[in-house]
């Protein structure tokens, strides 16, 4: 089966660093993403992973490890408006059925 | 360029009703994804169309159906409503299938509730 773990809520205070960790065990793998969701919005793309190691893109960055079946995204000087759910999605190589499983989603809170 | 639109913004049903929701993908986009989202839970995928033809589903009902044009935007039909059915159905349109890494931009859902 698919399964994708990922913290159901994590606080962290503004101007701070916060990982947010995902395991995975899934059919196959081709590719993670992780993506930003505010409360009754879209979900919005941060990343892509498709190789071991570090993706730096501003404030936000994301690791991944193929071996140990584990990413992170890690984000930086943390803004009040980081304050959403953030998906960890991984794309597996049962193309015919589901090709992108998502975990539950972490919702981060930033506080003052 | 245009993003993903979705179609209503929010409806109410009861149960045993039938549904259409409606996607129009983003401007040179082929490919649109369907995706449930129960409340406080991750989207789970329903199917995917690739130039108008069903390419992949996930662990849903046969009431679960759908379509794409010739201009790719696309309908999601749910028959036979249950009270499970209410979620938030998120459309995701790409260029080339879901399946190889390619970015899905989301539209911004339709809050379906089946009473």
């Amino acid at each position: 089966g698919q399964n994708i773990d990922q913290p159901t809520e994590m606080t962290a205070t503004e101007g701070a660093i916060v990982q947010i960790n995902c395991t995975y065990q899934t059919s196959g793998f081709n590719g993670l993403f992780w993506y930003q969701q505010h409360a009754g919005e879209a979900p919005t793309f941060l990343s892509y992973n498709v190789l071991d190691g570090l993706e730096e893109k501003g404030r936000f960055s994301s690791f991944l490890s193929r071996s140990k079946g584990y990413s992170y995204l890690l984000l930086k000087e943390l803004q009040m408006k980081d304050s959403a759910s953030y998906l960890c999605a991984v794309i597996t190589t049962d193309s015919g059925n589901t090709p992108l499983v998502f975990g539950k989603g972490t919702r981060l809170s930033v506080i003052a | 360029e245009t993003g993903v639109t979705q179609s209503p913004t929010h409806l109410i049903k009861t149960r045993g009703q039938q549904v259409t929701l409606r996607c129009s993908s983003q401007s040179g986009h082929n490919t649109v994804s369907w995706y449930q989202q129960a409340l406080g839970q991750g989207p789970q995928f329903i199917f995917q169309y690739y130039r108008e033809e069903e390419n992949g589903r996930g662990n849903f009902p046969p009431r679960f159906s759908g379509l794409q044009f010739p201009n790719y935007s696309s309908e999601l039909n749910v028959n036979a409503l249950e009270l499970d059915d209410s979620a938030l159905y998120l459309c995701a349109s790409s260029l080339g299938l879901a399946g190889v890494g390619n970015e899905q931009f989301f539209g911004p859902g339709t809050r379906l509730t089946v009473l």
